[in-house]
């Protein structure tokens, strides 16, 4: 029973496209968080959503844009996809903001071509 | 600026050969210095939370701990399972999300 799902795992698609991923939590935490991760494996937040509310934006360009749905959904919406959006993004979430740690999905890879 | 750093970015160790991983920080009034295995593939795993300055948690051959400004990783008689790479992690001051280091990707062959 997987605790933070994503969906798809990959992702391959042509510049210009628009695409979503999708995010799911099992364990009833309060709050997620998506993540960059880089061809050089360094992790960066991109968003949180508390209790359906964004709590910080990391100078993420407009492009990206969650959506909540509710507090068990986090999704990820990208418009006009440009070959420097290809990485792993991971899903994650936590209780209290964290203070226990982060839950993490296994990582959506995009590809864009 | 909240700053995680991580030291080696890469280490190869022998089977049975002990070494540490660091981690130093510059985040205002730390709120918890955290430490993850991420295997290829996969996303990051928890592994230890700290608190405060002295404090020593352990995992099998893992050993976590933490002074006033950085945390070291223990990694005693490592196995080759034991691969992967070790980030460490803080709340940014605003204490609403994690600030990760680069890792530093451990090989233990046989």
């Amino acid at each position: 029973d997987t605790a933070v799902s994503q969906t798809p795992k990959y992702l391959v698609t042509q510049m210009g496209n628009d695409k979503s991923i999708k995010c799911e939590q099992n364990l009833g935490h309060d709050t997620m968080y998506w993540y960059k991760q880089d061809s050089k494996k360094f992790l960066k937040i991109m968003f949180s959503y508390n209790n359906k509310e964004l709590i910080i934006n990391e100078t993420v360009p407009n492009r990206f844009s969650p959506k909540s749905p509710d507090k068990a959904h986090l999704n990820l919406h990208i418009n006009s996809l440009e070959l420097g959006d290809s990485a792993v993004y991971f899903c994650a979430s936590s209780q209290q903001q964290g203070m226990r740690g982060y839950t993490f999905g296994s990582g959506t890879r995009l590809t864009v071509v | 600026e909240d700053q995680v750093t991580q030291s080696p970015e890469a280490l190869r160790l022998q089977e049975g050969e002990s070494s540490s991983l660091n981690c130093s920080y510059t985040v205002s009034g730390l709120r918890g210095l955290f430490w993850y295995r991420q295997d290829p593939g996969k996303g990051p795993e928890f592994l230890f939370t700290l608190y405060s300055a002295g404090e020593e948690k352990e995992k099998e051959r893992l050993k976590a701990t933490l002074t006033k400004k950085e945390s070291f990783l223990h990694i005693t008689a490592p196995k080759p399972e034991d691969s992967a790479t070790y980030l460490c992690a803080a709340p940014n001051q605003a204490g609403t999300a994690l600030i990760f280091g680069k890792g530093t990707t451990l090989s233990v062959s046989s």
